[in-house]
């Protein structure tokens, strides 16, 4: 299957700093991203979605300006936290799907923030 | 607004066994499903992809299968073995426009005992 990757997989700030993110899909290209969230024992939580060369859509109750989101090519999208505080603390997983009418949706690893 | 659920939520088999893992939606207008396992603090890995008009897909000891009408998907696992331990999510994906993303299930933990 495709393979998404994500970097760092864990990164430790101080409150107040800002983290960035990275996600590539290394053997296709991402027509479309998504970037989640998840809490301990809980689902995942759809942050935002978003299509190269254009802005994200951010789902309810997700601040954008907080969380700010560049798809800026076919393979690689960056997720940063700024401002971080600890209750941003999370692990932060992103998705892609490639093109074609099959609309899978392949996840990366995830990468786990803990904000100090 | 769709709204999938897993039974059971948790699930502890003998090593050798098979096994069902349930998943139900309420809405059918679905372009695709698919079934994901998770480990613990890892992301998402997609084991099976079903269309809206296929009724199953086999990879390997796991086939899924889709009732879209009765808004049901199983997922069945032959001969259990303690690596299949993880948390199992399906999930399904609207066909409507404007409801084309991924909701998922509640999740099944299995794990399975040597």
């Amino acid at each position: 299957g495709a393979v998404v990757s994500q970097h760092p997989s864990r990164v430790i700030c101080k409150s107040g700093t800002s983290v960035k993110i990275e996600c590539r899909s290394l053997d296709f290209q991402a027509t479309t991203m998504f970037w989640y969230r998840q809490f301990p024992k809980q689902s995942l939580m759809l942050m935002a979605t978003s299509n190269e060369g254009s802005k994200a859509t951010y789902e309810q109750g997700v601040e954008k300006d907080k969380f700010l989101i560049n798809h800026a090519s076919l393979t690689l999208s960056t997720l940063t936290v700024t401002s971080a505080h600890p209750e941003d603390s999370s692990f932060y997983i992103c998705s892609a799907i490639g093109g074609g009418l099959s609309y899978e949706q392949y996840f990366g690893p995830g990468t786990r923030l803990t904000v100090t | 607004k769709q709204e999938v659920t897993q039974i059971p939520a948790a699930l502890s088999v003998p090593e050798g066994e098979n096994l069902v893992l349930n998943c139900s939606f309420t809405d059918s207008a679905i372009y695709n499903l698919q079934w994901f396992r998770q480990d613990p603090g890892k992301g998402l890995t997609s084991l099976l992809l079903i269309q809206s008009s296929q009724r199953e897909q086999t990879s390997g000891r796991l086939n899924a299968s889709l009732d879209k009408s009765s808004g049901r998907s199983t997922l069945y696992i032959a001969a259990s073995q303690p690596g299949d331990s993880a948390t199992y999510l399906c999930a399904v994906r609207g066909s409507n426009f404007g409801n084309e993303k991924l909701t998922f299930g509640t999740g099944t933990r299995l794990t399975i005992i040597p």
